[in-house]
């Protein structure tokens, strides 16, 4: 079975700082890595995905997120934080034969102050 | 294109009462699966359903079901409603179920008050 862990349930950054928001996953085959934003009252929105190919992965609005394989690791960075990141962040797990199973996190609320 | 939608928006119910709730995917899309989001559990995953069959179930009592209709829309049901039922929930599409990327898209979800 996959496992997402999230360190950090609040993380407060002030507005232009870099932002890093931690996730470490654990799976006995090769995973599928996804992180994903969550505003109020809204649904989950894509930001950015890691499928095998580059470890290195660009997201929508400045996001980016490195796979290492040696730290399970899947954090989310940003270099300059913006008023309008203010949001929750979760990041996610699937597997091959997993179907269309995604095994989240328990999230991350980030703050941005001016 | 239309993305995924979900009716309703906002529900109250009473303990003891059954709800259904319905998903809308994106067309052409023929994955659907369902999430319930809390404070307490977090986001975990209900079932997934492709091409009318469940596919993919997560670890919840029978109470709660679902189906899917051959234009590949969804409901699902929560019977006997309990007040641990109160959560967010959400729907995805995506347009296959097979391997382990499908990038999902996901609803506004459904706000369900158990009282």
């Amino acid at each position: 079975a996959q496992s997402v862990t999230q360190l950090g349930s609040h993380v407060s950054v002030s507005e232009g700082a870099l932002v890093l928001l931690r996730c470490n996953y654990s799976s006995s085959v090769p995973p599928y890595l996804f992180w994903y934003v969550q505003y109020p009252n809204q649904g989950l929105q894509l930001l950015l995905k890691y499928t095998s190919a580059a470890t290195l992965v660009k997201g929508i609005n400045g996001f980016e997120a490195e796979f290492k394989k040696s730290e399970t690791s899947f954090h989310l960075t940003k270099p300059s934080a913006h008023m309008s990141d203010a949001a929750e962040y979760f990041c996610a797990v699937s597997v091959t034969g997993g179907g269309n199973k995604l095994t989240f996190g328990t999230g991350t609320q980030l703050k941005v102050e001016l | 294109k239309a993305g995924v939608t979900q009716t309703p928006r906002y529900l109250i119910k009473t303990r003891g009462q059954q709800v259904t709730l319905s998903c809308s995917p994106i067309s052409g899309h023929r994955s659907v699966s369902w999430y319930q989001q809390t404070p307490g559990q977090g986001l975990q995953f209900l079932f997934e359903y492709f091409s009318e069959t469940q596919r993919n179930k997560g670890n919840f009592p029978g109470r709660f079901s679902g189906r899917q209709f051959s234009n590949s829309r969804s409901e699902m049901n929560v019977s006997t409603l309990e007040l641990g039922d109160s959560a967010l929930y959400l729907c995805a599409s995506s347009r296959t179920s097979a391997g382990g990327y499908n990038e999902q898209f996901f609803g506004p979800g459904t706000r369900l008050t158990v009282l």
